[in-house]
């Protein structure tokens, strides 16, 4: 069964500091596996793309990695600000012609607090 | 610069009630979608749409209806409101199916 698994569920930290959260999927055939910024409230919105010979991506303080090896991918958030405080949902493109070609997984939700 | 328009915001119906729950995107997208979220899952896909005049089902499709009759609009229709339809849904429209997709802001429903 494809899944995306992140952890962890929910994580706190002190503005200004790093942290990295984690993805792991179990998706086949593999398309491309995006990470998304939801605030609360309002809908995901697109942080990044990586597609199967991508290992990593930048996008400002957001650096995501993916391993395809092993199926793994992070997000790593640099000098954190109070605005990052969302929750970071997970989503692994298949290259299957079924009906739910992308698999969502249940967000990390992180807090920065200053 | 709208890109993807939810209507309404919030609303609360009672069991058995129906209602219509508004999508509109503005970018020419092929591809529209409606979720929905509950607390503790990841987002579940209820229709989607590949074009006009084409629709299908996903995997949580019970007690809800959907049609595609311009490119622009892909209303949900939830035919009698039950409490199990308590949730936050989102429509999401793309270029093609395994593209980048663009969100609304979503419809906080309460079903009481």
């Amino acid at each position: 069964k494809n899944q995306v698994e992140q952890s962890p569920q929910s994580l706190i930290i002190l503005e200004g500091k790093n942290c990295t959260l984690q993805c792991n999927y179990t998706v086949s055939p593999f398309s491309n596996l995006r990470w998304y910024k939801q605030d609360t409230g309002r809908g995901p919105v697109s942080l990044t793309i990586m597609t199967f010979s991508e290992n990593t991506k930048s996008n400002g303080r957001y650096t995501a990695t993916l391993d395809a090896d092993t199926k793994q991918s992070s997000l790593h958030i640099t000098a954190s600000q109070l605005s990052d405080s969302a929750s970071y949902i997970c989503v692994v493109t298949t290259r299957n012609s079924g009906n739910t070609p992308l698999v969502f997984g249940k967000g990390t939700r992180l807090s920065v607090i200053a | 610069n709208a890109g993807v328009t939810q209507t309404p915001k919030f609303q609360v119906l009672k069991t058995g009630q129906s209602m219509t729950l508004q999508c509109a995107q503005d970018m020419n997208h092929e591809y529209m979608s409606w979720y929905r979220q509950d607390p503790g899952m990841g987002l579940r896909l209820i229709h989607y749409s590949v074009g006009a005049g084409i629709t299908d089902q996903g995997e949580v499709p019970n007690g809800y209806n959907v049609s595609r009759s311009t490119t622009e609009d892909f209303p949900l229709r939830l035919l009698s409101a039950a409490p199990s339809q308590t949730s936050v849904y989102f429509c999401a429209s793309s270029r093609q199916r395994s593209y980048g997709y663009t969100f609304g802001s979503g419809t906080r429903l309460t079903v009481v």
